[in-house]
Parts: structure tokens; sequence; C-alpha cells
């Protein structure tokens, strides 16, 4: 049972365009939700956060929002970059501090 | 700042054999856990080890055991290996399991494959 869900397995953007990654999550217990960004040979890189009590974080280039009625969270990147490609993780945790990972979602950027 | 660091970077083992995976924390960081990605699949926790004691641990079975040291590195033991067992071990440490604003930092992984 996949408690984190992201649906689309691949996305391509031409570069300065926004990408918009989506992840979808069915435990109402997940109070904190993360974004990974991984390169090939690497470890996931912490990308940006959001509770469950905001709607919104911004972080430079990177917004995530967090629909909690929908349990829907998107992550906007504007302008995207090439170097923006790379395999994307949506992660929720709750009390027990553990993290639940989808399945990640590979981002083409075209130059 | 040192970041995480794991060895070794690849491992070929043979089905029933045994394995040790090592991590060492980032400095400053008391909290350690481990994650198995399988190819294709998002990381899957297996443990956590805070201040040198088990702190949560997720579907795997026995066979997969873990220590953290004073020091506050982590092994990962995992015995009877399996074909399954095939994938890529992350490593992650914090610097508290308790606070959000103290994100997992990743190593770049330990591949195993099992033949």
């Amino acid at each position: 049972d996949q408690q984190v869900k992201q649906n689309s397995p691949s996305l391509s953007v031409q570069e300065g365009r926004i990408s918009i990654l989506n992840c979808d999550y069915t435990n109402s217990m997940f109070d904190y939700f993360l974004w990974y960004k991984k390169y090939p040979a690497e470890g996931p890189t912490f990308l940006i956060s959001i509770s469950s009590i905001k709607d919104k974080n911004e972080d430079g280039r990177f917004t995530v929002f967090l629909n909690k009625s929908a349990k829907h969270l998107s992550l906007h990147i504007v302008p995207s970059q090439p170097g923006d490609s790379a395999v994307y993780f949506c992660a929720a945790t709750g009390a027990n501090s553990k993290l639940t990972f989808g399945k990640g979602i590979t981002l083409s950027v075209r130059p | 700042e040192t970041g995480v660091t794991q060895s070794p970077t690849h491992l070929i083992k043979t089905r029933g054999q045994q394995v040790t995976l090592r991590c060492s924390s980032q400095s400053g960081h008391n909290t350690v856990s481990w994650y198995q990605q399988a190819l294709g699949q998002g990381p899957q926790f297996i443990f956590q080890y805070y201040r040198e004691e088990e702190n949560g641990r997720g579907n795997f079975p026995p066979r997969f055991s873990g220590l953290q040291f004073p020091n506050y590195s982590s092994e990962l033991n995992v015995n009877a290996l399996e074909l399954d067992d095939s994938a890529l071990y992350l490593c992650a440490s914090s610097r508290d399991y308790n606070d959000y604003n103290s994100p997992l930092h990743f190593g770049n992984g330990t591949r195993l494959t099992v033949t």
C-alpha cells in the first residue's frame, strides 16, 4: 500500500518555463512534507519542506504548495534550468519521524 | 563540515552470505537512519538509531540489523542474503530525530548486488 504517490514517472520541460511536480498522499497522520532531489550516483539532497500548518513555502526558484483537504502537494520550479534535471522524490513524515517516499519523478529540462 | 560518508560504494555478494555496510554521520548529528532503494522505487525506511539505541523500524525482517557507535557512526548488517536484497542502501543523518528543522542528509549509498 503506497502511502505517498508520484503518479507521473517523468516530466520534460523547456528551459525557462515552469516545472510542476505533483505528489499525493493517503495517510492523514502525515504532518510534514519534503522534496528531495537525486542525481545519478549521489544520495538524495534535501530541497524544500512544508509543515501541515502551512499551505505554501517558497525558497528562491522553488515553491511547495500543500492542499490538505485533497492530500496533495506540488513542487513548482520557476524558471527551470538544465541543472534541475534529476529525479525528484516527495516524502512525508509524522510523529514517528521516519520518512515515507514516493517512487520519484524524473525531470528533464531541455536547453 | 564533513557530510555523510558510506562504505563501500559497491559490493557483490552471493545468496546466503552476510554483509556489513558502514556509515559515518555528518558532524553534529546524533541520529542515523538507513533506507533501501530498489530499482525504480523510492527509498524505504529500514530503521533509525538515536544515541546508540534503535528508535523505530520499518517492515524489514530481523536478518536486517544495525548498530550505532558512541561517535554516532553506524553499521547495517544483513544476514542470509537473498536476491531481492539487491538494492542501493542509503544512510542518512540528522541533528535530532524530533527536529523538523533538521532534514535528513544522505550519503551516496552502497550499491549491493546479490547473485
